[in-house]
């Protein structure tokens, strides 16, 4: 079944440590997003790509990373993670090229730093 | 710029009720909106969208959307309402400018149904 994961659901870690969050999709898509979301609010774009070996920033500045070796994995890494770094990261991936344009999303890591 | 606005952080419901959620959006060019559902705990799932054709759309779970071209809006709305629809909805446009046809996420409703 096409679907998109995210792992780890949940990561409590401390600060200082390197960590990566994986996004994998089963859906051919070569559009693939990472949002960043506090608890019940907004989302916000942080990192994009069209496709194998591209990556762009989103609309908010983040300390984060991404790379896109493989179609369908798209990982987020922070390399020293902070507390400020607490929240939800959410992955999706659409179509290039559609005229629809929906992204579809992975259930999400909820990273906490301590 | 391009923006959705989401001008009610909660609604409130009886279950059996009809419920509508707002969003107003402002666009260069034609629009293509979009609403999406957030239970707790997961990530968002679409729910329906318009990018041409009736002003009326039709979406999973029931809900339906109504595209006002004079009014910019693409409100959401279901008929009778079930406490299972209690959850965080988003509104979200395409970015037409940029090229990057990436979508902009209003700031959410949370939507509660009471039983």
């Amino acid at each position: 079944e096409a679907d998109i994961y995210q792992t780890p659901r949940y990561l409590v870690i401390g600060t200082g440590k390197k960590i990566t969050l994986e996004c994998s999709q089963t859906m051919g898509h070569d559009k693939m997003y990472w949002y960043q979301q506090d608890p019940g609010m907004e989302l916000h774009l942080i990192h994009y790509s069209y496709g194998v070996n591209s990556t762009e920033k989103g609309d908010l500045s983040s300390e984060s990373t991404v790379s896109r070796i493989r179609t369908e994995h798209f990982p987020l890494t922070l390399e020293s993670a902070r507390p400020s770094h607490t929240s939800q990261y959410l992955c999706a991936s659409s179509e290039q090229g559609a005229s629809s344009y929906e992204q579809y999303f992975g259930p999400g890591t909820r990273l906490t730093v301590t | 710029a391009q923006s959705v606005a989401q001008p009610e952080d909660q609604v409130n419901v009886a279950e059996g009720n009809p419920l509508t959620v707002k969003c107003t959006y402002s666009v260069s060019g034609n629009p293509y909106l979009f609403w999406y559902v957030q239970y707790p705990n997961r990530g968002l799932q679409f729910l329906l969208k318009y990018i041409t054709g009736d002003n009326l759309v039709k979406g999973s779970y029931g809900f339906e959307a109504e595209f006002n071209k004079s009014q910019t809006s693409f409100h959401l709305k279901k008929p009778s309402a079930l406490v299972s629809d209690s959850a965080l909805y988003f509104c979200a446009v395409r970015d037409s400018q940029t090229g990057a046809n990436n979508l902009f996420f209003g700031t959410g409703t949370r939507l509660t149904v009471i039983p």
